[in-house]
């Protein structure tokens, strides 16, 4: 149980264009998911806090009108990066959190591989 | 605030020999301690958490993981590596507040020869 996917795996796309990245959680419900974003040999960097409902939580220097989040279920997050730049490459996981017994864990998406052209 | 320090950004061990890999965290409470292994290009995996109770705690693919709280410290080992264990290793703390947010150490990337 507590699996949590990403669509898609990869993405390439001309700069400037929008580009969507679901995150799912499969077999349970999430009230909040994170956002992460890493790049090459570095650790994960938390850009925001997405919760089921209402505004997403951004952490400092990440730009919320560039990083788009929407919470609309409990079972999907979406993060839409727009107008996107070769800067914006990178490797993005989400996770979302568990519940009850579980509410300190996270689970891991596999990641998006976003690369602009 | 609460941080996680991975003191080696790389280790190279033979393979068959034991590995010990670093980390310290910093946080006033007890804190809950994750160790994570991520392949190249791939997600998290879970290796093993501490949340209280027994202070060695056993994962999966053989790793374990001791919690030590007069140094601040949450070890994770292994009595003998495989080749396969070449990844890298996130040491990672949540705290209660803030809403149970991951803090992740730097990463330790693990090298495995023959």
């Amino acid at each position: 149980g507590a699996v949590v996917s990403q669509h898609p795996s990869w993405v390439i796309c001309k700069s400037g264009t929008s580009v969507k990245i679901e995150c799912r959680s499969l077999d349970f419900q999430a009230t909040t998911m994170f956002w992460y974003r890493q790049f090459p040999k570095q650790s994960l960097m938390l850009m925001a806090t997405s919760n089921e409902g209402s505004k997403a939580t951004y952490e400092q220097g990440v730009e919320k009108d560039k990083f788009l989040i929407n919470h609309a279920s409990l079972t999907l997050s979406t993060l839409t990066v727009t107008s996107a730049h070769p800067e914006d490459s990178s490797f993005y996981i989400c996770s979302a959190q568990g519940s009850g017994s579980r509410t300190v864990e996270q689970f891991f998406g596999p990641g998006t591989r976003l690369t602009v052209l | 605030a609460q941080s996680v320090t991975q003191p080696d950004i790389h280790i190279t061990v033979s393979e068959g020999a034991s590995l010990e890999l670093r980390c310290n965290y910093s946080y006033g409470a007890t804190p809950y301690l994750f160790w994570y292994v991520q392949s190249p290009g791939q997600g998290l995996q879970l290796l093993l958490k501490y949340f209280s109770g027994d202070t060695l705690v056993q994962g999966i693919k053989g790793f374990e993981a001791e919690f030590k709280r007069s140094q601040s410290s949450f070890n994770l080992r292994k009595p003998s590596v495989h080749w396969s264990d070449a990844a890298e290793y996130f040491c990672a703390v949540v705290g209660g507040s803030g809403g149970f947010k991951t803090i992740f150490g730097a990463g330790t990337r693990l090298f495995v020869k023959a």
